[in-house]
């Protein structure tokens, strides 16, 4: 299994600024993926991102409003960038071992 | 486009009342079937993986099963702590990329 930790936990954040979400793994991974949950719904993928390559993006989700880093094999970020209400949501990284996928305990934003 | 449904989306059980919840699934490249339990303010906790029609998997008084189409996951004599909502999760390969749906889950209710 994964240990993962996200800081903030929490945070309120005004609109128009930006906030940067950080991920740490207790292992080394290949890959990390970044989800958002939006409140009453389920998980949607943002970005799969791999160590040393550019984040992949998935429709709807674009690098300039959601750029991440991944500068080594246990640690990501995840900035939510010129935020709106929309926003609003809770941020989830995850790593996968073998065929297991594991989560870390979400970030909840929300933008006034 | 790969598509998960969950059914139903709410249960509420009597302590010691047996049931099962729905994943149903179309997508091409399935790798994997992953079942998750989430709590309120959490992120999803792994509970299963299935990988071929036919497989099951047992966790207490969960169990899984899979066949071409649909997942499973039997509750029998679910206690109050089982309570939460279950995620069900595509894994698939795509475009040489691969990407986990999720399911808009089911949320259990179990009264003492």
């Amino acid at each position: 299994s994964a240990v993962i930790s996200q800081k903030p936990s929490r945070d309120i954040c005004q609109r128009g600024t930006s906030l940067t979400i950080q991920c740490q793994v207790d292992s080394q991974v290949t890959m990390m993926f970044w989800y958002r949950q939006q409140p009453g719904q389920s998980l949607t993928l943002i970005a799969t991102a791999n160590q040393g390559s550019e984040a992949t993006y998935e429709s709807g989700f674009v690098i300039d409003k959601f750029p991440i880093s991944r500068p080594n094999l246990t640690f990501s970020t995840l900035t939510v960038s010129n935020m709106s209400p929309e926003d609003s949501s809770i941020y989830l990284c995850s790593v996968e071992l073998g065929y297991e996928q594991y989560f870390g305990p979400g970030t909840r934003l929300t933008v006034t | 486009e790969d598509q998960v449904t969950q059914s139903p989306e709410a249960l509420r059980l009597q302590e010691g009342e047996s049931s099962s919840l729905n994943c149903s699934y179309t997508v091409s490249g399935l790798r994997g079937l992953f079942w998750y339990r989430q709590d309120p303010g959490k992120g999803p906790e792994f509970l299963f993986t299935l990988y071929s029609a036919g497989e099951e998997k047992e966790k207490e008084r969960l169990k899984a099963t899979l066949t071409k189409k649909e997942s499973f996951l039997h509750i029998t004599a679910p206690k109050p702590e089982d309570s939460a909502t279950y995620l069900c999760a595509v894994h698939v390969l795509s475009g040489g990329y691969q990407k986990v749906t999720f399911g808009t889950g089911t949320k259990l209710q179990v009264i003492p």
